[in-house]
């Protein structure tokens, strides 16, 4: 089956880097994009950006610009994403979902079971 | 401040019919995908492509679409359906995607 597995659990200082990963099985990596949202503790989804098929394209959300990067592996089917000069305000829900597309219409389907990064002082 | 606007929460009577809206120029252009999200899970999708609904969601739910707004409905709410809703789109400018503030449905 389609299925989406993230990395574990991240604690983080202010100021440092974290990397997420989420390695995909049960389809075609390379034919479809990704997309990496992120959850704030009580709050709603918030979209991060796409990383395309080959990985050699990205697209991030302008409030993340210069700060995140969006990698991908083909040979072993695997995203990361990686969020750099983190702050308290950082602290999250990480999801990988996957894009599919027909006609006029986009969605996310399947999603990673989450990643929570904590940044702490 | 989202592009898509939702109202935060909304609540139904066992076995009635809920309808939870999502407002937002970029609807004209793009259909709404909808996700239902319960405390500490993922979200899972469950309309997609204006009115479609992936396997093993129940035809409870369903979607429309008319100018600017997108609609999620549930015709005979359970209570398992309590949970937080986002429609999701393409923004006004078709590069990004936007994710309405959510919708919590309390059935009563």
């Amino acid at each position: 089956q389609v299925q989406l597995v993230q990395s574990g659990a991240e604690v983080k200082k202010p100021g440092a880097s974290v990397k997420v990963s989420c390695k995909a099985s049960g389809y075609t990596f390379t034919r479809y994009y990704m997309h990496w949202v992120r959850q704030a503790p009580g709050q709603g989804l918030e979209w991060m950006g796409i990383i395309n098929p080959s990985g050699s394209s990205t697209t991030y959300a302008q409030k993340f610009e210069g700060r995140v990067t969006m990698t991908r592996d083909t040979s072993t089917s695997t995203d990361y994403m990686e969020l750099s000069s983190l702050r308290s305000e950082d602290t999250a829900v990480y999801y990988c979902a996957r894009d599919n597309s027909a006609g006029s219409g986009w969605w996310f389907d399947p999603w990673g079971q989450g990643t929570l990064v904590t940044v702490s002082s | 401040s989202s592009e898509l606007t939702q109202d935060p929460a909304v609540s139904v009577a066992l076995g009635q019919t809920v309808r939870i809206t999502c407002q937002g120029d970029s609807l004209r252009s793009y259909y709404a995908s909808w996700y239902q999200q319960k405390p500490g899970q993922a979200p899972i999708l469950v309309i997609y492509a204006k009115n479609n609904r992936p396997s093993g969601i129940p035809d409870r739910f369903s979607g429309s679409s008319s100018g600017n707004t997108a609609s999620l409905t549930i015709t005979g709410a359970q209570a398992e359906d309590e949970a937080d809703y986002y429609c999701n789109s393409r923004d006004s400018s078709g590069d990004h995607w936007v994710f309405g503030g959510g919708t919590k449905l309390t059935v009563l």
